[in-house]
């Protein structure tokens, strides 16, 4: 079974600063899609940036970038410039080419911007 | 063009009652999703739905009933709600899979259910 991990419970970043928050996932796949979603504390999951697994050029969406692994099974976000408005819960999540487009999600990463 | 809606935004029941959550999507989505997410441990899938009039379940189903009379709704029932079933409900939806990014799974606002 596919799983996600993401082992930094908690990041903190200084406004304008850069951070990277990690996640890694076991698949026997070699076809799959990884996404970042952002959860602000208005609780709402907004997509930041989908990476699909056979495309080799990371996926970029304005400040927010991956480093995508695919030997490593690892799949990084980048944030650049971080703004105040970045601070949330940040989730991993991957997905198999399937007739169900399920998705299983990473435990969150709570990334904090100080001023 | 709403996207997608749940109803109720908050609930409080007692042990042993019953509710229904409705989950709406106005973007003609064929696929139809109920997470649950608790402190630590992400969103677990409780069921999840391909089609109208079909439903299968996902990682955590137990104590949970859904239907999917319409294409457009999607329901999660507990039929007898216990203290273990406080969380946050989150429903999703997305297009028919594809190799393009219309196989993004697009969430709702989330519905926080306590149970006493």
């Amino acid at each position: 079974a596919q799983t996600v991990t993401q082992s930094q419970p908690e990041m903190s970043v200084q406004e304008a600063e850069t951070v990277t928050l990690s996640c890694t996932y076991d698949t026997s796949e070699s076809d799959y899609y990884l996404f970042w979603y952002k959860q602000p504390p208005s609780r709402q999951m907004i997509l930041v940036i989908r990476q699909e697994a056979y495309k080799q050029q990371n996926a970029t969406e304005n400040r927010f970038s991956v480093n995508f692994q695919k030997a490593a099974k690892s799949f990084s976000l980048k944030i650049s410039d971080s703004q105040l408005g970045d601070a949330a819960m940040y989730f991993c999540a991957y997905g198999r080419y399937d007739a169900t487009n399920k998705l299983i999600f990473g435990t969150g990463t709570l990334l904090a911007v100080q001023p | 063009n709403a996207g997608v809606t749940q109803t109720p935004k908050f609930r409080v029941l007692k042990t042993g009652q019953s509710m229904t959550l409705l989950c709406a999507q106005d973007m003609n989505h064929e696929y139809m999703y109920w997470y649950r997410q608790d402190p630590g441990m992400g969103l677990r899938l409780i069921h999840y739905s391909v089609g109208e009039g079909t439903t299968a379940k996902g990682e955590v189903p137990d104590g949970y009933n859904v239907s999917r009379l319409k294409k457009q709704n999607f329901l999660l029932g507990l039929e007898s709600a216990a203290p273990s079933q406080t969380s946050v409900y989150f429903c999703a939806s997305s297009p028919q899979r594809g190799r393009t990014d219309t196989d993004t799974q697009y969430f709702g606002p989330g519905t926080r259910l306590t149970v006493l």
